[in-house]
């Protein structure tokens, strides 16, 4: 069973506010994701990291940022929320590095956020 | 360019009958991987199975099987005598080396699965 964590599981907040979704796995390993989900659809990957200090950006532009000054830790913030960010985001982590397209991502329980 | 495809949106059955979710995929790579996730209400990915590119061997674990074929680009996935905790969403998943610079799973859009009683 994998050890990641997600918090809050849900966030209802208003639009222009700063939020952070918090995402943290003790299982040591050096990469970590984050998708974004809307309601009935696929997953798609707004950021990913490859060790401390590493971000990039994924197949699908976010207004988000992330980073990584841990290599537990890997928080995703909106700098002001809006009403179009109203979706499931989903933090996952993986073992290996760069180019290493084989390992299995284990992902967390999920953050539902509702931007009014 | 990678893609998945299930083309499933929603599969009824009534509990104890086999069904089987489709998965076709698309890369231009030699090496890649396949997934299944299973994702139910409560919102969170859980992993079922990976399989490499170079292994057809079909794979069977308790009620779940799966079906690799390369000849079609299908990964697909059985569920034998189904049962009600079965139900959720669940997704068909590839990564592959060209998958457009990012490391990151290409997902398809999942099969809604419901399991009456």
């Amino acid at each position: 069973e994998a050890d990641i964590y997600q918090t809050p599981r849900y966030l209802v907040i208003g639009t222009g506010k700063k939020i952070t979704l918090e995402c943290s796995q003790t299982m040591g390993h050096d990469k970590m994701y984050w998708y974004q989900q809307d309601p009935g659809m696929e997953l798609h990957l707004i950021h990913y990291s490859y060790g401390v200090n590493s971000t990039e950006k994924g197949d699908l532009s976010s207004e988000s940022t992330v980073s990584r000054i841990r290599t537990e830790h890997f928080p995703l913030t909106l700098e002001s929320a809006r009403p179009s960010h109203t979706s499931q985001y989903l933090c996952a982590s993986s073992f290996g590095t760069s180019g290493m397209v084989w390992e299995t991502q284990y992902f967390g329980p999920g953050t539902r956020l509702l931007v009014l | 360019a990678q893609k998945v495809t299930q083309a499933q949106t929603e599969i009824s059955v009534v509990e104890k009958e086999d069904v089987t979710l489709d998965c076709v995929y698309e890369t231009r790579d030699t090496t890649y991987y396949l997934f299944w996730y299973k994702q139910p209400p409560s919102g969170e990915l859980v992993f079922l199975i990976r399989r490499n590119s170079f292994d057809e061997q079909n794979e069977i674990s308790g009620r779940y099987s799966w079906n690799f074929q390369k000849s079609t680009s299908s990964f697909n996935f059985t569920i034998t005598a189904s049962q009600v905790v079965d139900s959720a969403v669940y997704f068909c998943a590839l990564s592959a080396h060209s998958g457009g610079g990012a490391d990151g799973l290409t997902f398809g859009k999942g099969t809604h699965l419901i399991i009456q009683p």
